[in-house]
């Protein structure tokens, strides 16, 4: 099992374009959630997603940003026009079915707005 | 509302020296406590949780409801040890999110 994966694993983005960061589960996990890590910060929740289903977004900001997470392929995490203050490392972690399973992350992918 | 409140960030020892890690949370729930470690620039993997009540390369933790705190000791610190250490409390019901203390840097010095 590869454990969850994440790419790119590094990202720069100038002022003003799309940024997509992608997100594969661990094997059989249909849960996945996305956590930012600003510098000198710990990790904010997100999102947390099932296949074709948002289920709790109140860690998004409201403007620029979007995850999915559709039946077939991985999770995406797109911030559009990005601004400085959206570098930072996004992690996506997953989970099985059930309640109470053990979230696992993936590396992270590092995003630079220059 | 959950919180969860490192209230440290930093700390620095000798090796072979106890560490604690302080933990408080705030749930108005049952809670599931973590902690997770991040060595530089990797993932975070899942040191403990306490439902678990085992001990993972020396590290134990014990929740504590009347202080609602979890606080990871271990009785001696080795210098690989030296990482990001994350507690985490996670939500139960509809959305079953962790929710992460700001972390703390731990450094084991030769």
């Amino acid at each position: 099992n590869a454990g969850v994966m994440q790419n790119p694993r590094h990202l720069v983005r100038r002022r003003g374009q799309e940024a997509r960061l992608r997100c594969s589960p661990m094997k059989g996990h249909s849960h996945v959630y996305w956590y930012r890590q600003l510098p000198e910060e710990g990790l904010k929740f997100m999102v947390y997603l099932q296949k074709e289903n948002i289920i709790d977004e109140s860690g998004m900001p409201k403007e620029r940003f979007s995850a999915e997470f559709p039946k077939e392929g991985p999770s995406i995490l797109r911030i559009q026009q990005v601004v400085r203050g959206d570098s930072a490392a996004y992690f996506c972690a997953s989970s099985r079915d059930s309640t109470g399973n053990t979230i696992y992350f993936g590396e992270g992918s590092w995003l630079t707005v220059v | 509302a959950q919180r969860v409140t490192q209230p440290e960030k930093l700390l620095s020892v000798f090796k072979g020296a106890p560490v604690e890690l302080k933990c408080n949370y705030s749930y108005s729930g049952s809670p599931e406590l973590f902690w997770y470690v991040q060595y530089s620039r990797q993932r975070l993997q899942l040191l403990l949780r306490h439902i678990s009540r085992e001990s993972i390369k020396g590290f134990t933790a014990d929740l504590n409801k009347g202080e609602t705190s979890f606080h990871l000791k271990k009785p001696f610190a080795q210098e690989e040890d030296s990482a990001m250490y994350y507690c985490a409390l996670r939500t139960q019901g509809g959305s079953e999110k962790l929710v992460f203390g700001k972390g703390m840097k731990l450094t084991v010095n030769p």
